[in-house]
Parts: C-alpha cells; sequence; structure tokens
C-alpha cells in the first residue's frame, strides 16, 4: 500500500560506475520529482516530469538523467559516479493544478567510494 | 527567485509545552507554503499547507500554522508538545520560473523535545 516507493533502499558503489534509482507511485499523480538531500539535510531539486514531459531541470550535471516509462515511474540513472554523488535521493510525486503537495518516498542512501 | 528562511537549526521544548518552528518566504505573486516533518532515516511527511482562505490552517498530528502577508511568515506551531514530535522540520515555498513550478524547501529546523 506504500503510495511512493524506492528502491534500492542502500546503494554503495564505486567511483567511475553507472547505477539507477527506481521509483513508482501508486497515487495517480501526474508529477514526480527527484530530490537529491546532502549531508547537512539541504534539499535540492533535481528534476521534475508531468505527463512524461521534462519541465524542470536544474543546474545538474549531465551525468544524471531521469527516465520515465510511464506516469506511475520515475527512475533515475547516473553515470559515472563521483565522490561527491554521495546523497540521499528522494522521489516524490504531486497532483499539480489541485491539491498541490508532494508526497515523498523512503530515499535511496547513495554512498560512493 | 523563491526563497525560504528557517532561521533556527535547532528548538528546544519541554514536553507539554507550546512550540513554534519560524518560517520566512519570498516569493512572486500569491505564496503556496508547506510544511513537511522528516524523521530518521525516513522521507518527508506532509503536515500541512496554505493556499488561500483562513491564515491559520491545521494540519496533521495537532500541528497548525499561521500565515502572515506582511511578515512573509508561516510559521508552524502546536499548542502541547510530545516527545515524539522530535524531528526534522522543513518549510516550502511553490513557486514559478520559466521552466515552470518548483518547490523550494528552507534549511531545515531540529525539533528537540524533551521529557
Amino acid at each position: 500500500d506504500t503510495a511512493v516507493s524506492q528502491t534500492p533502499k542502500y546503494l554503495v558503489t564505486q567511483m567511475g560506475n553507472d547505477k539507477s534509482i527506481k521509483c513508482e507511485q501508486n497515487l495517480g499523480h501526474d508529477t514526480m520529482y527527484w530530490y537529491k538531500q546532502d549531508s547537512k539535510k539541504f534539499l535540492k531539486i533535481m528534476f521534475s516530469y508531468n505527463n512524461k514531459e521534462l519541465i524542470i531541470n536544474e543546474t545538474v550535471p549531465n551525468r544524471f538523467s531521469p527516465k520515465s516509462p510511464d506516469k506511475a515511474h520515475l527512475n533515475l540513472h547516473i553515470n559515472s559516479l563521483e565522490l561527491g554523488d554521495s546523497a540521499v535521493y528522494f522521489c516524490a510525486s504531486s497532483q499539480e493544478d489541485t491539491s498541490y503537495e508532494q508526497y515523498f518516498g523512503p530515499g535511496t542512501r547513495l554512498t560512493v567510494t | 527567485a523563491q526563497s525560504v528562511a528557517q532561521p533556527e537549526d535547532q528548538v528546544n521544548v519541554a514536553e507539554g509545552n507550546p512550540l513554534t518552528v519560524k518560517c520566512t518566504y519570498s516569493v512572486s505573486g500569491n505564496p503556496y507554503l508547506f510544511w513537511y516533518v522528516q524523521y530518521p532515516n525516513r522521507g518527508l511527511q506532509f503536515l500541512l499547507k496554505y493556499i488561500t482562505g483562513d491564515n491559520l490552517v491545521k494540519g496533521s498530528y495537532g500541528f497548525e500554522a499561521e500565515f502572515n502577508k506582511s511578515q512573509t511568515s508561516f510559521h508552524l506551531k502546536k499548542p502541547s508538545a510530545l516527545v515524539s514530535d522530535s524531528a526534522l522540520y522543513f518549510c516550502a515555498v511553490r513557486g514559478y520560473n520559466n521552466a515552470g513550478n518548483m518547490l523550494t524547501f528552507g534549511g531545515g529546523t531540529r525539533l528537540m523535545v524533551k521529557p
């Protein structure tokens, strides 16, 4: 019954590797997001997808690429991982133009060694 | 560009006492404001929002927030704190830029409720 789910919960990998994080929402929302939370707990939006169309792309390196196979999924692919990519990544979803609040997944803790 | 400030890194309060977590914002147009709570090793949970209407909004777990347009503030309050309220609290504002809508978060305030 989880509204927004992410896999994996923990991801430990070496520099230079390519990895993916999956996100699924069963709320029927039309917009999904990826956030990065750094070690100081600061949250920054990375991407937003609305009806399978990218509508926000902050100053994120192009090593990061979101992929949305359908409205319920937004996966995050990261190429050539760097030490500075270590963080907790959160997926979220919302229904824009009606309720606006975002619902967050449990997070994926990425550690790059 | 919109911004959110949470001036206190940490707020300490005794159980049973009222609590306030402060938030001020800057945004063009009418503000859409939100409070979220994050427990250790968990995702953010939505508490409450202000879109329009009554300046005092009530949310989950007995929390409420007061929207003050002249002071551009949206402080989170609870009449009687519980130890279980101890967590990290984030204020956020929804704004607009050329790329569309976005949610900007404050830096977070850690609430410590002591028995």
